[in-house]
Order: C-alpha cells, then sequence, then structure tokens
C-alpha cells in the first residue's frame, strides 16, 4: 500500500520564522490533504490539495503530483501554529493514510 | 452548523474490560471512519460505516466493533481491553458522494482518550 513520509520529524522555530514541511507518498494520489493536530488532539483540516497550490492566510500549500510531494509554507510562524502537522493521503477507496507527523514548537 | 462530536472526551479502563465510544458527524454527513491514534504516532484507520454497514476495515482484530445508527451517528465497541489499546481514538465524518467521485475532505471530532490500566 502507499507509504507517506513527513520530514522534519522536529522543527524549532522563533517566533516570526518562516518553514516549510515535505510530504512525500509513494503512489500517485487523487488527492492530499494537510491537518494541524492542537496540543489537546483535535485534527483539524488545513487543506485539501490534491494538485496545485492554495493559500490560506499566513499558511499556503502546494502538491506536485507527478513527482509525489507536497509542502507546507508557514509564514510569521506564532506560538499558535505549535502542535503536530499531518499529510494524509487515500490508501484504497475509503481510508487515509497518514504520515508519522512534523511536530512544530514555535518559541515566544 | 454543529461540527462532529465524540463521547466521552477521557475515560479509564481496566484490561479485560469493555469499552463504548460514541460519535456524531458533522451536520449533512453520512459517513464515519474511526481511527487510532498511539502515542507519537500518526492515525490508524479502524474501519469506516456508511448505510449502517461496515464498509472497509484496517488491520485491527476483531475486538474491535462498531456500528452506525440511522441518524448516522456510530459507536466503536472494544472488547477484552489491552494495554496496547490505550490511545486517542478519533472519528471522522465525510459525505459518501464525494468519496466516489474521486476525493473527500473529512472532518475529525476531538477524540477520546481511552487509558487502559
Amino acid at each position: 500500500g502507499i507509504q507517506v513520509e513527513q520530514s522534519p520529524p522536529d522543527l524549532i522555530l522563533q517566533e516570526g520564522a518562516n518553514s516549510t514541511l515535505r510530504c512525500n507518498f509513494s503512489d500517485s494520489v487523487n488527492n492530499l490533504q494537510w491537518f494541524h493536530q492542537n496540543p489537546w488532539g483535535q485534527l483539524i483540516n488545513l487543506f485539501y490539495i490534491p494538485s496545485g497550490t492554495k493559500q490560506n492566510g499566513r499558511l499556503s500549500a502546494t502538491t506536485v503530483a507527478t513527482e509525489r510531494y507536497s509542502l507546507l509554507y508557514i509564514s510569521s510562524s506564532q506560538t499558535t501554529d505549535s502542535g503536530v502537522y499531518f499529510c494524509a493521503a487515500p490508501g484504497g477507496t475509503y481510508k487515509y493514510i497518514f504520515g508519522t507527523g512534523t511536530r512544530l514548537k514555535v518559541l515566544a | 452548523d454543529a461540527g462532529v462530536t465524540q463521547s466521552p472526551t477521557h475515560l479509564i479502563k481496566t484490561r479485560g474490560q469493555q469499552v463504548t465510544l460514541r460519535c456524531s458527524p458533522k451536520s449533512g454527513h453520512d459517513t464515519v471512519s474511526w481511527y487510532q491514534q498511539a502515542l507519537g504516532q500518526g492515525p490508524q484507520f479502524i474501519f469506516q460505516y456508511y448505510e449502517e454497514e461496515e464498509r472497509q476495515r484496517g488491520n485491527f482484530p476483531d475486538r474491535f466493533s462498531g456500528h452506525q445508527f440511522p441518524n448516522y451517528s456510530s459507536e466503536l465497541n472494544v472488547n477484552a481491553l489491552l494495554l496496547g489499546d490505550s490511545a486517542l481514538y478519533l472519528c471522522a465524518s465525510s459525505l459518501t458522494a464525494l468519496w466516489t467521485a474521486g476525493g473527500n475532505t473529512i472532518y475529525f471530532g476531538e477524540g477520546s482518550w481511552l487509558t487502559v490500566v
């Protein structure tokens, strides 16, 4: 089945810094999602992005489906951006396969 | 517009006991999936329910079972609890019409934290 890998596994930033998170997937996919898991455990949808680029405020995402990767950009990071970022790709008709996540800590 | 709601939020059980977790999907959604997330790991797919039937299952033993009700809400049951079942259990809500169209955005509840002692 499809494998999803994320890098880096851990990231520490000073408030105001920019960062890029990467998601590689082993097979072609028809969609990809990025999530942010807050310290209380809830997974929040950031982007549904099968291809191309989307932006939402300080966050943007790009998926290059032909090269099997997606990038999540965080600009001017804030302490509230801390948490774990997951990407997920379809692992069959009805399920998603999640990467192991990037743990981000933003320092004030 | 109510999002995905789960209950209980936290619970502690003893090895060998049984547990039932509950989920109400986002308004307008008809499909419920359950995921298990162990500490430090990404969520793992347990199964998905649509039209009150389990239609896809991940690599989990039969101790894990579920149910979907006519109002689309769902329960996850785990029997004969093991220490290794301690995890965050997440319910995800979606719309089947979008699955069959080749893609779907899924929405998660806040999860149920299960500790087995």
